[in-house]
């Protein structure tokens, strides 16, 4: 079965450092996203891609994170400088293109800030 | 703004018991509901899809249903056991201008052996 895939899956890290995650979606699915889930919350959009194009990234905090997904297919999400608050669970998820077809997670990364 | 809230938010049964999880948005005009499972320090498991046009669906022990015109959906567990215990999270994908997916907070359920 196909699955969402995404590394690192822990991620340990000091404030003012720079850390990337890599996420690879479903073969085909044109949409990805990349959710926050600050722990004992639920997940919160950061970024949403059709095929290499950002659609929303309006919650984005545009000063420290990035995303990219140049040739429309895996992506990558960079923060940089790494703070304090930005230890949580960092998911991507896919969804194919049409718009009432379920989205599929990953597995997570975890990142702590020390 | 959609906004999804879940009722309770921790909840701790004992093993056999059929239980009812709670969610409610804000704003009707939605694609879907879904309702996704999480272990703790792992990813989400999508549970159940329901379309705005469908009222339920079911998979195994657990049924979900939606009243999209209350803005209300319970995910029902039959016979509940100890490995069911995980956090429960509904979402809705809306369909106006924000078209995302917004979740709620989730409830902790524990199922006692």
């Amino acid at each position: 079965e196909a699955e969402v895939a995404q590394s690192p899956r822990y991620k340990i890290t000091e404030k003012s450092q720079a850390v990337a995650f890599w996420c690879d979606p479903i073969s085909g699915h044109a949409t990805l996203y990349w959710y926050r889930q600050i722990l004992g919350q639920g997940p919160e959009l950061l970024v949403q891609f059709q095929d290499e194009s950002v659609v929303d990234d309006s919650q984005l905090p545009k000063d420290r994170f990035s995303a990219e997904r140049l040739k429309g297919v895996d992506s990558t999400l960079k923060i940089q400088p790494a703070e304090l608050g930005d230890s949580a669970m960092y998911l991507c998820a896919s969804r194919p293109h049409t718009s009432d077809n379920e989205q599929f997670f990953g597995p997570g990364t975890r990142l702590t800030v020390l | 703004k959609q906004e999804v809230t879940q009722i309770p938010a921790a909840l701790s049964v004992p093993e056999g018991e059929n239980l009812v999880l709670n969610c409610s948005f804000t704003d009707s005009a939605i694609y879907n509901l879904q309702w996704f499972r999480q272990d703790p320090g792992k990813g989400l498991t999508s549970l159940l899809l329901i379309q705005s046009s469908q009222r339920e669906q079911t998979s195994g022990r657990l049924n979900a249903s939606l009243d999209k015109s209350s803005g209300r959906s319970t995910l029902y567990i039959a016979a509940s056991q100890p490995g069911d215990s995980a956090t429960y999270l509904c979402a809705v994908f809306s369909s106006g201008s924000a078209r995302q997916l917004t979740f709620g907070s989730g409830t902790q359920l524990t199922v006692l052996p």
